[in-house]
Formats: C-alpha cells, structure tokens, sequence
C-alpha cells in the first residue's frame, strides 16, 4: 500500500501570500496518477490538479502541481480569500489497484 | 450538467446494514468508472471502492473487503454500495464520484449521505 503524507499540516498565511503544500508518497507514484483537492466547510471536496500538474476545468492559474517520483507540490502563488480550505494530494497505483489521499494540509488566515 | 444524489443514508447498528445508491445524469453514465469515497467526521478522506464501465472490474479498501459490494445499473443510471456487518468506524459521509479524466481521479461529487453506526 502507497502512503501519502501531507506537509505542514496547518499553514497559516495571510492573503496575497504564496502556499506551498507538500505531499510525499512512501514508493514512487506515476505523476499521471497525483491528483490534489480543495475541500471547504460542508462542501464536497473539488478537483484541482491532476496528472501531477495539471489543472481542471475551470481552475485559476494560481494554483500549479508540480513533482514526481516520491515528492510532490501544491503551489497557489497569491492567496485569495476564498482559498482558504483544506488541501488532499491523491494517488492511484495499478498493481493492485488502489486509491489512497494524505492526510490534508489546512491552509488558514493568519 | 453533471449531477450525483446520493440517498439511503441512516443510523444503524453495529452488524447492521446499509444500502447506499446514486442517481447520476448529465453525462453518459456507463463510459465512466465510478467510486465511493468516505469522509469520517472531522477527518480526511478514505477511497472505499470502486467499479468499471461494464461492472465486471470492482476494486475495494482493505477494510471494507467481504463487507461491502460497490453495484452498478446502467439502464438505470445508478450506482450502490451495499454495507453489511458495519462498524463504528464505518460511519462517515459516503460521497459518491466519477472520473471523467481517465486519470484515475475523483472529477465530481455528489452531496453525500450520511451512514452513522451506533447501538
């Protein structure tokens, strides 16, 4: 089974403020298979990268994925105020098949 | 637009059972897998399973294995999760998904129901 740990935990950052959240798998993940979320208050999460680096549908530019192998990076380059959230990396791996998330990284208003 | 409601969420006591379903539309329901993800409360997320196009692959996490059975019904536009033998750490709000992407992710969610396992 593939680990994922999320780091920090809690980010706190003011607004206009860049993010950078980490997560670092326990064996080496296909970067086509890291994905990343948002998940705000009562909301369901929502997709914001996948394939490590790329963004969805109607995602802004200031959040970018980046990484392989074992280590991968959310960066949001200017907090917005609707961006504080809590943050999932995901991965898949074929052999067996299985999906894990970390953790979460919570990014709050300093 | 892509819509999922999920339904069939209730209290139920340890060893009982559960049958979730979700009413998908807005998209061609059986060219896509789909999944169950699970939300303990105040925690993070945890895949539960998920199942192919045609319903012949289904795939589930370690803790649900001989418990649950993820179905699907593509006359229907339906997918189910049926839980038998539940624990207290079964309860969680049951989001059912879809990955529209063909990357193995979680595109779209629905509202989620809530399964609360408790004597």
């Amino acid at each position: 089974e593939t680990w994922l740990t999320q780091s920090p935990g809690t980010l706190s950052l003011s607004p206009g403020e860049r993010a950078t959240l980490s997560c670092r798998a326990s064996q080496s993940v296909s970067s086509s298979f890291l994905a990343w979320y948002q998940q705000k208050p009562g909301q369901a999460p929502r997709l914001l990268i996948y394939g490590a680096s790329r963004r969805a549908t109607g995602i802004p530019d200031r959040f970018s994925g980046s990484g392989s192998g074992t280590y991968f990076t959310l960066t949001i380059s200017r907090l917005e105020p609707e961006d504080f959230a809590v943050y999932y990396c995901q991965q898949y791996t074929t052999s067996p098949p299985e999906v894990t998330f970390g953790g979460g990284t919570k990014v709050e208003i300093k | 637009e892509v819509q999922l409601v999920e339904s069939g969420g209730s209290l139920v006591q340890p060893g009982g059972s559960v049958r979730l379903s979700c009413a998908a539309s807005g998209f061609t329901f059986r060219n896509y897998w789909m999944s169950w993800v699970r939300q303990a409360p105040g925690k993070g997320l945890e895949w539960v399973a998920n199942i192919n196009q045609d319903g012949s692959e289904k795939y589930y996490v370690n803790s649900v294995k001989g418990r649950f059975t993820i179905s699907r019904d593509n006359a229907e536009n339906s997918l189910s999760l049926q839980m038998n033998s539940l624990r207290a750490e079964d309860t969680a709000l049951y989001y059912c998904t879809i990955d529209t992407s063909g990357y193995y992710t979680f595109d779209y969610w629905g509202q989620g129901a809530q399964v609360t396992v408790s004597s």
